[in-house]
């Protein structure tokens, strides 16, 4: 799998969007763009993936651009809950039901 | 994570002893994966099953680790003579169905004395 990268940390208001970049140049046309978050202490919650099309859900948004070399998930309104770790995964999808590898992702730290 | 069920949640054992610890997948997912997350550490893949079968164990120590997933009951790993590195957060995760997300449980975090 490509592999990715992501800032290790980034700060954002409550009520504010919240921009997550992550960088996959070496992205493979049959690899999709996941996307996941760990809340302090439990498991990793999945948020949202994608292919080459934006993709939008009731938790964030994800905006893969035209080359596919990077992608953003943003989280609208962000709420001091969203406080977490936040993995960017690039995963092929011809395995199926392929493990998932997790770099040290993006401490997103929310304040009031 | 609401589905996946794990157990026990908090679990201490002394050097020597065998730690087993369990994995309860969502309804209608047969596909259960194993990590490990030591402390301030990244999630590492350890094994993944089907029922009854291993499919991928590529990331299981060699050496006093098992799991398995019978056809019936939960997906166990279990954890031979412990020793104070084997100290860590253990979450499962299943799949299944027609998408491949996988859902995590809330962990179990080993702690060897």
């Amino acid at each position: 799998d490509a592999k990715t990268t992501q800032p290790t940390s980034m700060d954002c208001a409550e009520g504010r969007a919240a921009n997550l970049p992550c960088n996959h140049s070496t992205i493979s046309g049959n690899e999709y763009v996941y996307w996941y978050r760990q809340i302090h202490s439990q498991g990793p919650q999945y948020i949202i993936h994608g292919l080459k099309n934006n993709e939008t859900n009731e938790m964030a948004s994800l905006i893969i651009t035209e080359d596919r070399k990077s992608s953003t998930l943003i989280l609208p309104h962000a709420t001091l809950r969203d406080t977490a770790v936040y993995y960017c995964i690039v995963r092929a999808m011809n395995s199926g039901y392929s493990t998932l590898t997790f770099g040290k992702g993006t401490m997103l730290l929310v304040s009031p | 994570n609401a589905g996946v069920m794990q157990n026990p949640r908090h679990l201490v054992r002394r050097r020597g002893q065998e730690a087993r610890l369990r994995c309860s997948p969502m309804k209608g997912h047969s596909h259960v994966y194993w990590y490990r997350q030591l402390p301030e550490e990244g999630l590492k893949f350890m094994v993944y099953l089907q029922k009854e079968n291993i499919i991928d164990e590529s990331g299981m120590p060699k050496e006093r680790f098992s799991a398995e997933f019978p056809k019936e009951g939960p997906s166990i790993l279990r954890i031979q003579q412990v020793v104070r590195g084997d100290s860590a957060a253990y979450f499962c995760a299943t799949a299944g169905g027609d998408t491949y997300e996988q859902y995590f449980g809330p962990g179990t975090r080993l702690t060897v004395t």
